[in-house]
């Protein structure tokens, strides 16, 4: 059975930084590109970033790029977002999402939330 | 970046009646390959979303086969033969062909 358990969310203050995982199991994980997807409150859904299966292309949305870095240790099966620079439009739900080919989302973590709020 | 619009962004439905969502793109999302590149989603109250339809018209596995995509190129159709109780939330679709990936409004489907 394929899981995506998101951790790391938290409460941090503008300009801060804050790291999230992805523990992924149930699945050959370096097989797979990985991607983040965030949810404002009440809003819809946005995409992040995103990274194939060897780590060696990542992709970012022009809101996050420059401050947002996504990696994977696929000896770990454990995808991450390392997030600097903070801001309040930061604050979202976070989820991991697997992409199989050629590409689109098949599952998707229960999401981990960040508030950025002095 | 491509645009990604919906239609209805509301849609009340009655139990056992059709329903159909509108997708589209600001370009083609058919890739050189014959891949329209457009997904569906479901977000469930409290839930993360789940994909419904991938690749514009392939229900994803476990998914009952009332819903069905259809649809080529900037124009998308989501439709619900008939409508359970279970259906309602919001649906999303997304363009997968390039990133940013760009996701529609969504359309919040309730019960009538």
């Amino acid at each position: 059975e394929v899981q995506l358990l998101e951790s790391g969310g938290g409460l941090v203050q503008p300009g801060g930084s804050l790291r999230l995982s992805c523990a992924a199991s149930g699945f050959t994980f370096s097989n797979y590109a990985m991607n983040w997807v965030r949810q404002a409150p009440g809003k819809g859904l946005e995409w992040v970033s995103a990274i194939s299966g060897s780590g060696s292309s990542t992709y970012y949305a022009d809101s996050v790029k420059g401050r947002f870095t996504i990696s994977r240790d696929n000896s770990k099966n454990t995808l991450y977002l390392q997030m600097s620079s903070l801001r309040a439009e930061d604050t979202a739900v976070y989820y991991c999402a697997k992409v199989p080919t050629p590409r689109w989302f098949d599952y998707w973590g229960q999401g981990t939330l960040v508030t950025v709020s002095s | 970046d491509i645009v990604m619009t919906q239609s209805p962004l509301s849609l009340p439905v009655t139990p056992g009646e059709p329903a159909s969502i509108s997708c589209r793109s600001s370009q083609s999302l058919l890739d050189s390959r014959g891949y329209n590149f457009l997904d569906w989603y479901l977000q469930k109250p409290g839930q993360s979303p789940q994909v419904l339809i991938s690749l514009g018209s392939n229900r994803a596995a476990g998914v009952p086969d009332r819903f069905s995509g259809s649809g080529t190129g900037t124009d998308f159709t989501l439709k619900i033969s008939r409508v359970e109780a279970e259906d309602v939330g919001v649906y999303y679709c997304m363009q997968a062909l390039q990133t940013p990936f760009t996701f529609g409004p969504g359309t919040t489907v309730d019960i009538k």
